[in-house]
């Protein structure tokens, strides 16, 4: 089945620090592909998404590019700030059945 | 617009009770799903609907059920709570015709505590 592996938390940076966040997929088709982001005592919002391979995805200084060779969806920002502070979640949407398969989310914290 | 809105956003209840949670989704989507997000287990998916139809469903027992209304408006429901049902319930939506490509917008969530 559909699946999605994202790297171990928490991760602590410094601000103007490099995030990466690694997240590889399974799937059986082409999945689409997204980062959803969520603040502490929020819902999920969308970050990010690329819908087929070698898409690059971007939103506030993040970025993410499809790699279907590696099943991966790597997201990235140059120069985290104080308020990128969150859970991060990588997921995928497969078989046009509307549902979305997260991966364990990653929380980031960032320190002034 | 306005975005997808939730209510309750938090709800106390004791084990054996039950429990309905709604959901209104963004001014023109047909499509709302429904998921479960605990410390344990992750965001797991409950169910999707579309045109008072639910068109896919996850690995939850039967005391989870759902239903939408003919303005798109969902509510679930869980009977005969349990410890293990405390949780964030997420409802998002989607216009529904798109397929893979679409994004599903997310509501804040309601917190919901068995004791």
């Amino acid at each position: 089945g559909d699946s999605v592996t994202q790297m171990e938390g928490p991760v602590t940076l410094s601000e103007e620090a490099f995030l990466t966040i690694n997240c590889t997929y399974t799937a059986t088709g082409y999945p689409s592909l997204f980062w959803y982001v969520q603040y502490p005592g929020e819902g999920l919002q969308l970050l990010l998404k690329a819908t087929k391979a070698d898409d690059k995805g971007s939103n506030k200084g993040f970025e993410a590019t499809y790699r279907k060779e590696t099943t991966s969806f790597h997201l990235e920002k140059g120069s985290v700030q104080v308020s990128d502070s969150a859970v991060y979640f990588c997921a995928l949407s497969d078989r046009h059945d509307y549902k979305l398969s997260f991966g364990a989310g990653t929380t980031v914290t960032v320190r002034a | 617009k306005a975005g997808v809105t939730q209510t309750p956003r938090y709800l106390i209840k004791t084990r054996g009770q039950q429990v309905t949670l709604s959901c209104s989704p963004i001014s023109g989507h047909r499509s709302v799903s429904w998921y479960q997000q605990t410390p344990g287990q992750g965001l797991q998916f409950l169910f999707e609907y579309f045109s008072e139809t639910q068109r896919n469903k996850g690995n939850f027992p039967g005391r989870f059920s759902g239903r939408q209304f003919s303005n798109s408006r969902s509510e679930m429901n869980v009977s005969t709570l349990e410890l293990g049902d405390s949780a964030l319930y997420l409802c998002a939506s989607s216009p529904g015709t798109s397929g893979i490509q679409e994004t599903q917008y997310f509501g804040p969530g309601t917190r919901l505590l068995v004791l």
